[in-house]
């Protein structure tokens, strides 16, 4: 099976800063690289396909990058609402494997 | 406007089964491939299993395999997940998700809310 393994598993940050949480797969999973937002008691969020496509919807302050084994998520400009639970996810080959989250905190 | 509810969530003692649905609505559900996604109390994202838009491609994590089944329904527009064998490792909430394949590439794209299941004696 495919690993994927997150870093950092948390960090904190300010409203208006930039970070990014990077993820990286045990074997080349080409551009089959999803990111996931999960708010506290909500439901998971698709936000990028493909490694860089932005789901219809999300806001362009957030933004995918990378192919192969090592993929990044940045958002840009943090709001309020970006303080979350992160996940990456391969849908290169089955079984589907999620990374084990980046949650954002205020800092 | 796309609607995924689970159902069939609940309290079972280990060594049991347990059949979840997810009735969908506001889109055409034979055309997309479904996914159950499960949440362990506190923990991550697991993702359980696949099924294709015609039911004939199904796949599933190496902790459920040879346990649970993914099946549909198209006539009734529902998503199942036949879950046999609990044991108190299963206990989490169990998503289903629609995927699009936008472009050949799979994702989950819209979810429902979620049924809970326990598994204790």
């Amino acid at each position: 099976d495919i690993q994927m393994t997150q870093s950092p598993s948390s960090l904190s940050a300010s409203v208006g800063d930039t970070v990014t949480i990077t993820c990286r797969a045990s074997q080349s999973i080409n551009r089959y690289l999803n990111w996931y937002q999960q708010q506290p008691g909500r439901v998971p969020k698709l936000l990028i396909f493909a490694a860089t496509t932005l789901q219809f919807g999300v806001p362009s302050r957030f933004s995918g990058n990378g192919s192969g084994t090592d993929f990044t998520l940045t958002i840009s400009n943090l709001q309020p609402e970006d303080f979350a639970t992160y996940y990456c996810q391969q849908t290169y080959i089955t079984p589907y494997i999620f990374g084990q989250g980046t949650t954002l905190e205020i800092k | 406007q796309a609607h995924l509810v689970e159902s069939g969530g609940g309290v079972v003692q280990p060594g049991r089964s347990l059949r979840l649905s997810c009735a969908a609505s506001g889109f055409t559900f034979r055309s997309y491939a479904m996914h159950w996604v499960r949440q362990a109390p506190g923990k991550g994202l697991e993702w359980v299993s696949f099924i294709s838009y015609n039911g004939s491609d199904k796949s599933y994590a190496d902790s459920v395999k040879g346990r649970f089944t993914i099946s549909r329904d198209n006539s009734k527009k529902t998503l199942y997940l036949q879950m046999t064998s609990l044991s108190a490792e299963d206990t989490a909430t169990y998503y289903c998700a629609r995927d699009p394949n936008s472009y050949g590439y799979s994702s989950l794209e819209h979810w429902g809310q979620g049924t809970l299941v326990s598994v204790f004696s």
